[in-house]
């Protein structure tokens, strides 16, 4: 069964600091990893998509992903109070097709940035 | 550009009733996929429609059902409703056979089973 294991945290920073969120995955056939923000009481919203070994960078957010070691992971520079949420990874086996939209999720990270 | 919309936002049944809960994609897409996410925990893959067909079906059993329209909306019926039933039930949409599409989510729908 594929499995997608997060630190369910609370992990507290300061304003301003790195926020360093982890996620690590059991399927090494997955193709693609996301990473998804959710405000408590709202919908999961897509912060970031990577496919690629190495780094992707947008804006303030910086995904990692390591095929190899099967670890993905989601920095927030900078961070601000209004970053306070939980982060959830995602990942999808198949990249292309009509079965390539099944993301298996992990439980998320919830961020709490201190100001 | 309108997103993923849903329907009901709220909803309270009673344990053995029936619900159907309403999405409509975001405009130019034509895949519908549901999940159901329990306080606490991650998305969990329901299933997902195309051209009107169930393609993908997570680990729900039959109570569980759907359907497609033309119009590319889509309905998640669940029968016999169990409490443990209770969840927010999001919808999301993508276009099909474009390799990397992510998924975008509607609101939800939160489901109260009492």
């Amino acid at each position: 069964q594929k499995e997608v294991e997060q630190n369910s945290g609370p992990l507290s920073v300061p304003e301003g600091a790195i926020a360093s969120l982890n996620c690590t995955y059991s399927d090494r056939g997955s193709q693609s990893f996301f990473w998804y923000r959710q405000y408590s009481g709202k919908s999961p919203e897509l912060i970031m998509f990577i496919y690629s070994n190495g780094d992707k960078e947008d804006g303030r957010f910086t995904a990692q992903l390591n095929k190899a070691s099967q670890y993905v992971s989601l920095l927030i520079r900078d961070s601000q109070p209004s970053d306070s949420a939980t982060y959830l990874c995602a990942v999808n086996g198949n990249s292309t097709g009509a079965g390539s939209y099944q993301l298996t999720f992990g439980k998320g990270t919830k961020l709490s940035v201190i100001p | 550009d309108a997103g993923v919309t849903q329907s009901p936002t709220h909803l309270i049944k009673t344990r053995g009733q029936q619900v159907t809960l309403r999405c409509s994609p975001k405009s130019g897409h034509d895949t519908v996929s549901w999940y159901q996410q329990a306080l606490g925990q991650g998305p969990q893959f329901i299933f997902q429609y195309y051209e009107e067909e169930e393609r993908q079906r997570g680990n729900f059993p039959d109570r569980f059902s759907g359907h497609q329209f033309p119009n590319y909306s889509s309905e998640l019926n669940v029968n016999a409703l169990l409490l443990g039933d209770s969840a927010l039930y999001l919808c999301a949409s993508s276009l099909a056979y474009q390799g990397y599409s992510p998924l975008h989510f509607g609101n939800g729908t939160r489901l109260t089973v009492t």
